[in-house]
């Protein structure tokens, strides 16, 4: 059974850094593009991130570029997002998904970021 | 950015009756490989997103064949043949064809 799990969501202040996690099992993580996409409270949906399956291609939406870096480790199975110069906007839940058929295929149960002086 | 329109955003259904949505690109989503990279997703209330359709009319692993997908080009529909009452929710389509990816702006699906 697919698995994602993410952590790492919190409460921080405006400027501040925050490291989310997303913990794969189940399938072979390492073939997989795996993307970052966040819902602000009562908003849609918008896509963020993406890392290629060994880690050498990624691209991330202007709204957070230059701030957010997404990463992989394959050994472990866990995707990352480091999060930095957080601003109010960035208020949301953060979920990691995989992909197939050019699309999120299985996502997390999210993770709750709040930037918030 | 590739612009998506769904109508109606809200949907006031009747349990076993059928119930549409359309969604809308502002380019194309055919790609010269042939395909075109148009999904539906289902969040039902409290939950993490769930795609239904891939590729504008494939199914799901395990999604209920009362959930179609069709259109082209700029034009996309989602159709439920029958609705049931786990139906409720918030439903997005998403095009995967061009940079960034972009999701519609959702349309809620809620009993009448």
């Amino acid at each position: 059974e697919v698995q994602l799990v993410e952590s790492g969501g919190g409460l921080v202040q405006p400027g501040g850094s925050l490291r989310l996690s997303c913990a794969a099992s189940g399938f072979t993580f390492s073939t997989y593009w795996m993307h970052w996409v966040r819902q602000a409270p009562g908003e849609g949906l918008v896509w963020v991130s993406r890392i290629n399956g060994d880690g050498s291609s990624t691209s991330h939406a202007d709204s957070v570029k230059g701030r957010f870096t997404i990463s992989r480790d394959n050994t472990k199975k866990t995707l990352h997002l480091q999060m930095s110069s957080l601003r109010v906007e960035d208020t949301a839940v953060y979920y990691c998904a995989s992909e197939t058929h050019w699309a999120p295929d299985y996502w997390g149960q999210g993770t709750l970021v709040t930037v918030s002086s | 950015d590739v612009v998506m329109t769904q109508s109606p955003l809200s949907l006031p259904v009747t349990l076993g009756q059928p119930a549409s949505i359309s969604c809308r690109s502002s380019q194309s989503l055919a790609y010269r490989d042939g395909n075109t990279y148009l999904s539906w997703f289902q969040q039902r209330p409290g939950q993490s997103p769930r795609r239904l359709i891939y590729e504008v009319s494939s199914r799901g692993s395990g999604v209920p064949d009362r959930f179609s997908g069709s259109g082209s080009g700029t034009d996309f529909t989602l159709k439920i043949s029958r609705v049931e009452a786990e139906d409720v929710g918030l439903y997005y389509c998403m095009q995967g064809t061009h940079w960034p990816w972009t999701f519609g702006q959702g349309t809620k699906v809620e009993v009448k």
